[in-house]
């Protein structure tokens, strides 16, 4: 099946960007995410990037897709303490509802 | 206000008495799933539902069931609960053609 697989742990100073990133096997994927979680609460959906592109920009947020590597990251600009949170990274694989998700990775913010 | 609901939100029981922790969306959609996260393992999808009486075993069905009777009601079943399905648990809905899967808040449950 499906392996998603990321870093467990990041940490940035305030003001800096960030960079969390993702590695996947099943090239058939179509849609890949990145999703939010703060302490105690479900998961939020950040942004999604469909296989056919590159690049896509959100705000703060930069989603880069290198389908060759099976490579996806997040980057967040001008971090800030609110970013504070684990995030996910998942891919549907196997149809639209099979989506697997990673490991997750908690991203510390130093004020 | 749409969401996605889920009772009890903290559960704590013992081995083999069964309980449901139940899932309810109020947006009409046809998907619905269930989630355990575990720390270093992410998110592994449980069953997930396709419409009413369509449901199908993700990654990690064992020691679960679920029922769909309703469109908008989804509960997971444990028949008989063991230490190694404390977790917390997550239920989502979405619909065909959106992307986004929609989260209820999870329930934290303890199987001593």
């Amino acid at each position: 099946g499906e392996d998603v697989e990321q870093s467990l742990f990041l940490s940035v100073r305030e003001g800096d960007s960030s960079v969390i990133n993702c590695t996947y096997t099943d090239s058939s994927s179509t849609y890949l995410y990145w999703y939010k979680q703060e302490p105690g609460a479900g998961l939020q959906l950040l942004t999604y990037i469909f296989s056919n592109m590159d690049m896509k920009q959100d705000q703060r947020l930069t989603v880069l897709l290198n389908k060759k590597d099976k490579h996806l990251s997040l980057r967040i600009a001008d971090t800030q303490t609110g970013d504070s949170a684990i995030y996910f990274c998942a891919v549907n694989s196997g149809g639209y509802q099979k989506v697997t998700f990673g490991t997750g990775t908690k991203l510390q913010v130093i004020p | 206000e749409a969401q996605v609901t889920q009772n009890p939100r903290y559960l704590i029981t013992v081995t083999g008495k069964k309980l449901t922790v139940t899932c309810s969306q109020n947006m009409n959609h046809e998907y619905m799933s269930w989630y355990r996260q575990d720390p270093g393992l992410g998110l592994r999808q449980i069953y997930y539902s396709m419409n009413v009486e369509v449901t199908d075993k993700g990654d990690v069905p064992e020691g679960y069931k679920v029922s769909r009777k309703e469109k908008r009601n989804f509960p997971l079943i444990l028949e008989s609960p063991s230490p190694n399905q404390t977790s917390l648990y997550f239920c989502a809905s979405s619909s065909p053609g959106n992307y986004e899967q929609y989260f209820g808040p999870g329930t934290r449950l303890t199987v001593t």
